[in-house]
């Protein structure tokens, strides 16, 4: 199994759909990420996680909200999805002073 | 703030070529720099990485030394392979504030394309 797992792995959806992507990790970190990543622009960080009750926003936040249902859980919605929100997604999780683990990614298409 | 500079690509070559992908950054304090490699259809995942100045990662062929005095961490590979084709990104983490937060900063991914 997979250190990190995301689902759904691609998804179309309409403009102003709410839309929840899930993350979940066996690595047992405390810290968990979302990242999108678009052509020319690398990863942005969207939202990141220390533990359940500690959540922060990254550099894109804005039309994103997540939840941390557990250590092991964190997930990003889309509270009303728009086209240029369409991009790659990727979670990941790391430990302090180590490299971050990432899912696979989903690829996300807002129509 | 801090930033990661690379090219964007794509840069093609051929297979047993010899492999330069830049990486420049920009950095407040002292971070902890990696290469990560991203084959098609999957998540990143760490190639190397180099904690301190001088610092040399090594894997799979491929290796980068951390050069305190260019801010570069130029990743080579002395003959690529057609499996060696993915996008790679530079990027650093470093400690922000007191309360123990790690930022990482990624370039923006350099695509390898090796033609046999």
């Amino acid at each position: 199994d997979a250190d990190v797992t995301q689902t759904p792995r691609n998804r179309i959806t309409k403009t102003g759909k709410r839309i929840m992507l899930e993350c979940s990790q066996t690595k047992g970190h405390d810290r968990m990420y979302w990242y999108r990543q678009d052509p020319g622009l690398g990863l942005r960080l969207i939202y990141y996680s220390f533990d359940v009750k500690d959540i922060n926003k990254g550099e894109i936040s804005d039309g994103y909200s997540v939840s941390r249902q557990a250590q092991a859980k964190f997930s990003l919605s889309l509270e009303s999805a728009i086209p240029n929100q369409t991009a790659l997604y990727f979670c990941a999780t790391r430990a302090p002073n180590t490299e971050a683990f990432f899912g696979q990614g989903t690829r996300l298409t807002v129509v | 703030g801090d930033s990661v500079t690379q090219m964007e690509g794509p840069v093609t070559l051929s297979e047993e070529a010899f492999l330069t992908i830049n990486c420049t950054y920009t950095a407040t304090g002292y971070p902890s720099l990696f290469w990560y490699v991203q084959y098609p259809g999957e998540g990143l995942q760490l190639l190397l990485k180099a904690t301190k100045a001088d610092d040399k990662g090594s894997n799979k062929g491929f290796e980068a030394t951390y050069r305190k005095e260019t801010t570069s961490f130029h990743l080579e590979k002395g003959s690529v392979q057609v499996s060696d084709s993915a996008v790679y990104f530079c990027a650093l983490s470093e400690r922000v504030g007191s309360g123990g937060y790690q930022k990482v900063t990624f370039g923006i991914g350099t695509k390898l394309q090796v033609i046999p």
